[in-house]
């Protein structure tokens, strides 16, 4: 199956610092790719849509001056959680949009847990 | 909006039994609905993926039924093992590519 990989898998970083999560579609192209956030024992909410070439798409309440996405290739979308604050400590997933056989079908990263100071 | 309910909220069974774990949601159009696991602190794995056409998805050990006219889904594990300990989340999609999550249920199989 089609292959998503997210890095880091964990970062602890001090409260004001900015942090770059990555997410890439290993053997497939994803125009589309969406991040989600986790907090523990809850699911995961829908922040942001990813599109490459264009503006992401964010949720409402989600702000997009706090979480800066770029999808500048096919195969690449990155989070960046600026000026970062201890309520912005969670489990962060990507996912990417593989199209094909039965339809779109989105392949998940395995995560990045973020500990901010 | 769409909103997904999953009861129950927890499980914990002895090993061997069969589960039913249930799956809601308000919407019905939708198009398709899928079951996922995620152990603690890990990403998510793909179970199986029911289209809206169809009935039901088996995959092993494991079964799940879709009635979208009514807002439910089930997924069957039979014969749980204490390696099926994890979270299972289902999650619907509508017209588009987003995925709306159901809020899981966290099994529990002892030996």
């Amino acid at each position: 199956g089609a292959v998503v990989s997210q890095h880091p898998s964990r970062v602890i970083c001090k409260s004001g610092t900015s942090v770059k999560i990555e997410c890439r579609s290993l053997d497939f192209q994803a125009t589309t790719m969406f991040w989600y956030r986790q907090f523990p024992k809850q699911s995961l909410m829908l922040m942001a849509t990813s599109n490459e070439g264009s503006k992401a798409t964010y949720e409402q309440g989600v702000e997009k001056d706090k979480f800066l996405i770029n999808h500048a290739s096919l195969t690449l979308s990155t989070l960046t959680v600026t000026s970062a604050h201890p309520e912005d400590s969670s489990f962060y997933i990507c996912s990417a949009t593989y199209t094909g056989g039965t339809g779109n079908i989105q392949y998940f990263g395995a995560g990045t847990r973020l500990s901010v100071l | 909006k769409q909103e997904v309910t999953q009861i129950p909220a927890a499980l914990s069974v002895p090993e061997g039994e069969n589960l039913v774990l249930n799956c809601s949601f308000t919407d019905s159009a939708i198009y398709n609905l899928q079951w996922f696991r995620q152990d603690p602190g890990k990403g998510l794995t793909s179970l199986l993926l029911i289209q809206s056409s169809q009935r039901e998805q088996t995959s092993g050990r494991l079964n799940a039924s879709l009635d979208k006219s009514s807002g439910r889904s089930t997924l069957y594990i039979a014969a749980s093992q204490p390696g099926d300990s994890a979270t299972y989340l289902c999650a619907v999609r509508g017209g588009t590519d987003k995925l709306i999550f159901g809020t899981g249920t966290r099994l529990q199989v002892f030996p």
